[in-house]
């Protein structure tokens, strides 16, 4: 079994950019997809981020997703923050063995 | 437009029995595996298993092989999760979510069943 690990938390200002790093403890980030998924508060997930790098219609293009084979990671970086985005994100991912394998999560605050 | 819908919120005595359903509509509902995830208050997202509905084929995160049991019943369109004897530490918010086959994303999600067990 692998595990997907993410920082606890991450804050930054409106207007800048901030990049969620999603690190694979074994096995390559690259062999499967990762998707990356925004909960706020008293809602279900949706995706931000499918297929590594794919965004799905109705998710703006500030929020964008790659794969870093050296540091065997995903990362998801949102340009131009709001308040809006302000939410918890969690990178999901998948191997042979394991069908689905979640992150800790991400609480993102935007101040 | 693709949809899953939950039962609604549940309150419950320890020892007691639960399943709570999840109807899909909009799509095929016997050519996607559906998942059930955890989140308990607080926390984060914990994948419990997945079905497809098809036949019936289920796989168990070992975290929650023999605590619950997933079933579906194709031709209604809908999952369920069931206990058979609920622990207060069960408490937590429940979601269904189709696994897209081929990039294993989970969308769409259900909007939740908040089980609540409590003496």
């Amino acid at each position: 079994n692998f595990m997907l690990t993410q920082p606890h938390s991450v804050s930054e200002s409106p207007g800048k950019t901030v990049t969620i790093s999603c690190t694979r403890s074994s096995g390559s980030i690259a062999s499967n997809y990762v998707q990356w998924y925004q909960q706020r508060p008293g809602s279900a997930p949706t995706t931000v981020i499918y297929e590594d790098n794919q965004r799905p219609s109705g998710v703006p293009d500030r929020f964008s997703g790659s794969i870093d084979s050296s540091s065997n990671s995903a990362s998801l970086t949102i340009s131009g923050l709001k308040t809006e985005d302000e939410a918890d994100y969690y990178c999901q991912s998948y191997d042979s063995s394991n069908p689905v394998v979640f992150g800790g999560g991400t609480k993102l605050t935007v101040l | 437009e693709v949809q899953l819908v939950q039962s609604g919120a549940e309150v419950k005595k320890p020892g007691e029995s639960l399943k709570i359903s999840c109807k899909g509509s909009g799509y095929s509902f016997t050519s996607y595996w559906i998942g059930w995830v955890r989140q308990m208050p607080g926390k984060g997202l914990e994948w419990m298993g997945i079905i497809y509905p098809g036949d019936s084929d289920t796989r168990y995160s070992p975290s929650f092989q023999g605590q619950v049991t997933i079933s579906a019943d194709k031709s209604i369109s809908t999952a369920y999760l069931q206990w058979s004897s609920l622990k207060a530490s069960d408490t937590a918010m429940y979601y269904c979510a189709r696994l897209d086959s081929s990039s294993l994303e989970f969308d769409p999600w259900g909007q939740g069943t908040l089980v609540t067990v409590s003496s």
